[in-house]
């Protein structure tokens, strides 16, 4: 299993474009999310997906779309990339089956910088 | 609203010594707490949890949580630390009623730092 693959590592935009961030997960898990670290704040959460076709929001989710057309890929976009999401994202996904309590699988992060 | 706070940026600690790394919480209800490690240029990993039962849990790594429900604190231990052990350190809440792990709730995170 490679558990949570992200792609990009690493992506540099000019303000004003767009880019979706990629996601795939090869653990049947339901849940995925998408989390922001910034320094001094922690992760915080942007959207969440609690199954195919079921799409939610976070803390943070200002100028950024997602979609779960398939249960093992949840894609970031965003819209029109502002300096202000210059940041690691990374995504998550949870086994259902482990009911609440499951602890969240991590992928390795895409750090974008928007210039 | 639930929160977590981590009110140290960073701890040093000298090999072979006993550490701890502090968390406090506030939610409504019971409380599901985690701790998550990160080392650098990594995603998280998980630790540890608090669900139900023993105050004292053990995890991962030789780690270990203390939870106070009184203190409403769960701090993580370690007996004796590794210079392995220098990593971010998260500690993340989740409670009320319904919702699901995934809108858990992170501290800013610890810095530990050993020492050789």
């Amino acid at each position: 299993n490679a558990g949570v693959t992200q792609t990009p590592k690493f992506q540099v935009l000019k303000t004003g474009q767009s880019m979706t961030l990629q996601c795939a997960q090869d653990m049947n898990h339901e849940y995925m999310s998408w989390y922001r670290q910034d320094p001094g704040m922690g992760l915080r959460l942007i959207h969440y997906s609690v199954g195919a076709g079921i799409t939610d929001q976070g803390e943070v989710p200002n100028g950024y779309n997602v979609s779960r057309s398939t249960t093992e890929d949840f894609p970031l976009r965003l819209l029109s990339a502002a300096p202000s999401q210059t940041s690691v994202y990374f995504c998550a996904s949870i086994d259902r089956g482990a009911g609440d309590t499951g602890e969240l699988f991590f992928g390795e992060g895409s750090r974008l910088t928007v210039l | 609203a639930q929160s977590v706070a981590q009110p140290e940026d960073q701890v040093n600690v000298a090999e072979g010594n006993p550490l701890t790394v502090k968390c406090t919480y506030s939610v409504s209800g019971n409380p599901y707490l985690f701790w998550y490690v990160q080392y650098p240029n990594r995603g998280l990993q998980f630790l540890l949890k608090y669900i139900t039962g023993d105050n004292l849990v053990k995890g991962s790594y030789g780690f270990e949580a203390e939870f106070n429900k009184s203190q409403t604190s769960f701090h993580l231990k370690k007996p004796s630390a590794l210079v392995s052990d220098s990593a971010l350190y998260f500690c993340a809440v989740r409670g009320g009623y319904g919702g699901a792990t995934n809108k858990l709730i992170f501290g800013t995170g610890t810095l530990l730092a050993v020492q050789p």
